[in-house]
């Protein structure tokens, strides 16, 4: 079964509102987690690495103030898309690091429809 | 950025072996090369890793040259259920997975 679990699945959300996506990791504590984005055909797209207990760290190109990152415990991270533009429709993925496998694990991914 | 090369689409034929290669040239010593696959839209799904040794699960077989400059995935006994994107990423123990273009795995009946 899945150890990483993302909430909604699927939103719809209209222009100008803010919409949050949880990321929990299941089976292990997880100090570090990623959120990425990914359009159609295309691959994905780290967004931002998300740490325990501190500020994120964003990639270059990414707004910081337009998507929040809070990862107020080790098994669960969130991302709010603020002041939502159908731009920013687009399948949204986080993963999370298992220290004790060396491995990352991916979510099921978030579909956010902006109308 | 990504650090691999991958070719952008495969046919396998069902109950064949699917062989992905991957290039990964500037590998450096601490660097894992892992594979994920992806299927449409969902999750990418962990298939396998390695540093530096061939290493074998119940998904499948990763083949790392002695350079380390490149690997194969295998799939022995390719279904259609296969049929999916399978991303090779390097990283090392402290750094983020970047992905590629990924290889599109067409498995035909």
């Amino acid at each position: 079964g899945a150890v990483v679990s993302q909430h909604p699945s699927r939103v719809i959300c209209k222009s100008g509102t803010s919409v949050k996506i949880e990321c929990r990791s299941l089976d292990f504590q997880a100090t570090t987690m990623f959120w990425y984005r990914q359009f159609p055909k295309q691959s994905l797209m780290l967004m931002a690495t998300s740490n325990e207990g501190s500020k994120a760290t964003y990639e270059q190109g990414v707004e910081k103030d337009k998507f929040l990152i809070n990862h107020a415990s080790l098994t669960l991270s969130t991302l709010t898309v603020t002041s939502a533009h159908p731009e920013d429709s687009s399948f949204y993925i986080c993963s999370a690091r298992d220290h004790l496998l060396n491995t990352i694990y991916f979510g099921e991914g978030s579909w956010l429809t902006v109308v | 950025d990504a650090k691999t090369t991958q070719p952008t689409s495969m046919d396998c034929a069902e109950g064949r072996a699917a062989n992905l290669p991957c290039n990964h040239s500037t590998i450096s010593g601490n660097e894992y090369v892992y594979w994920y696959r992806q299927i449409h839209s969902q999750g990418p799904q962990y298939i396998i890793h390695g540093l530096k040794n061939n290493e074998t699960n119940e998904m499948a077989s990763l083949i790392i040259t002695e350079d380390r400059k490149s690997s194969t995935l295998i799939l022995p006994h390719a279904t259609l259920r296969d049929t999916a994107v399978y991303y090779c990423i390097v990283r090392d123990s402290g750094n983020q997975f970047y992905f590629g273009t990924g290889t599109s795995l067409t498995v035909i009946p």
